[in-house]
């Protein structure tokens, strides 16, 4: 079993749905959860972390960790073409380097 | 800064040839990471460093890589004998530890390699 679960999709939405990602891990110990964003061609960059359990937001995107399920989301308000892209979840234990990656899922929003 | 720069960005070899892939991490950034995307396994890591130091190579695939770190502002990863299932995107990342305690990493652009 891998250590931190994605469907790969692809998921296709209309602009300006709300989008659901999520992401499931088996490891207790990871503390941080991070989601990537990955461009076509192109490396992952950060889009937003948090700590242990709760939500943070920034903008239109909020990220969602649920210890207790083991359950990491993030959702996009307003989503727009330009949110195309593959998403990445990751998890990260406490004082580690070693950042585990979901497979990513493939996110498209029409026009 | 020009964040984590990488070469080549597209290389095509045939199968035994020996492949170079290089990074330039960002300055001051005292981790540096090799990681490699395929569609099958998504991105795995191969090898860490800290200050220049490999730290965990247990993602290293086989003795067929290798991967180096002579100061601080330079990495290679080595392919010697190459094979097709070597084909992939090889990312190169950097980071530096925050203050929480979290590890955010800053990747390259990747080099994408394909192995005939």
């Amino acid at each position: 079993q891998k250590e931190v679960e994605q469907d790969p999709g692809p998921l296709s939405v209309p602009e300006g749905a709300i989008v659901s990602l999520n992401c499931t891990y088996s490891n207790s110990a990871f503390q941080y959860f991070m989601w990537y964003r990955q461009y076509s061609r192109k490396g992952p960059e950060l889009l937003m972390y948090t700590y242990s359990s709760g939500n943070k937001e920034d903008g239109r995107f909020t990220a969602q960790v649920d210890k207790s399920s083991k359950y990491i989301s993030l959702f996009i308000r307003d989503s727009q073409p330009s949110d195309s892209a593959t998403y990445l979840c990751a998890g990260l234990k406490q004082g580690a380097q070693k950042l585990v990656f979901g497979q990513g899922t493939r996110l498209t929003i029409n026009p | 800064d020009a964040g984590v720069i990488q070469s080549p960005r597209h290389e095509v070899t045939e199968m035994g040839q020996e492949v170079t892939l290089r990074c330039k991490p960002i300055s001051g950034h005292d981790y540096l990471f090799w990681y490699r995307q395929t569609m099958m396994r998504g991105l795995e890591l191969l090898i860490y460093f800290n200050n220049n130091v490999p730290i965990d190579d247990s993602g290293m695939p086989e003795d067929r890589f290798s991967a180096k770190m002579p100061n601080a502002s330079f990495s290679t990863l080595k392919i010697q004998p190459s094979e097709p299932r070597d084909s992939a995107v090889y990312f190169c990342a950097s980071s530096l530890r925050l203050v929480s305690g979290a590890n955010v990493l800053t990747f390259g652009a990747g080099s994408r390699l394909t192995v005939l």
